[in-house]
């Protein structure tokens, strides 16, 4: 069974860093490309960032570019969002997402983990 | 951005209705189209890739349909289960992959 287990979101202060992680089992990590998607309180879904297989491909929303940088360590079959510079309109739920397909990236996310909450406030 | 609008934002219906969610896009996305269920305090599951390709282990009341600019989904018999949120997304322009702002599904 495919399992993404998130972490290390939490309080932080505006203009503070956070690095999240997910753990991935279940499946060839290595074989897949990656996403992450938030959700704030209350608000529908909003694509964050991906990174193809080997993280020769990286793509993020132009809401993050500049501040935060996805990874993987394929070794470990984790992924990793480093943010930072944050602001208040970060705070959301932060999903890691599978991709559907093995070996491209066609934006279609399945399964999601179950999410780690980040609040950015003072 | 390509701006994904579903209607209806709300809806209510009853168990064993059909029913039906539209999704627009504000240019065309081919069949650049995914649907996602989501319930409450759960994560979103896809349901529907590629506008019509249907998920394994999605029961087959699911089903999708459309390109170009206009989507549904469409649920043939409510089950008690499908009470839940449904979100669009469009995966034509890449990376800059958007929602739409989702259907609430509520019995009545």
């Amino acid at each position: 069974e495919v399992q993404l287990v998130e972490s290390g979101g939490g309080l932080v202060q505006p203009g503070r860093s956070l690095r999240l992680s997910c753990a991935a089992s279940g499946f060839t990590f290595d074989d897949y490309a990656m996403h992450w998607v938030r959700q704030a309180p209350g608000k529908g879904l909003e694509w964050v960032s991906g990174i193809s297989w080997n993280s020769g491909s990286i793509g993020y929303a132009d809401s993050v570019k500049g501040r935060f940088t996805i990874s993987r360590d394929n070794a470990k079959n984790s992924l990793y969002l480093q943010m930072n510079s944050l602001r208040a309109e970060d705070t959301a739920l932060y999903y890691c997402a599978k991709e559907l397909v093995q070996g491209v990236i066609a934006y279609w996310f399945d399964p999601w983990g179950q999410g780690t909450l980040v609040t950015v406030s003072s | 951005d390509i701006q994904m609008t579903q209607s209806p934002s709300s809806l209510s219906a009853s168990v064993g209705d059909r029913v039906t969610i539209t999704c627009r896009a504000s240019q065309s996305i081919s069949s650049y189209l995914n649907w996602y269920q989501q319930k409450p305090g759960k994560a979103p599951k896809l349901l529907i890739y590629a506008a019509s390709s249907l998920q394994s282990g999605v029961p087959s009341r699911f089903s999708g349909s459309g390109s170009g600019t206009d989507f549904t989904l469409t649920i043939s018999s409510l089950q008690p289960e499908d009470f839940a949120t449904y979100y669009c997304q469009q995966s034509y322009s890449t990376p800059s992959i958007t929602f739409g702002q989702g259907t609430r599904l509520e019995i009545k």
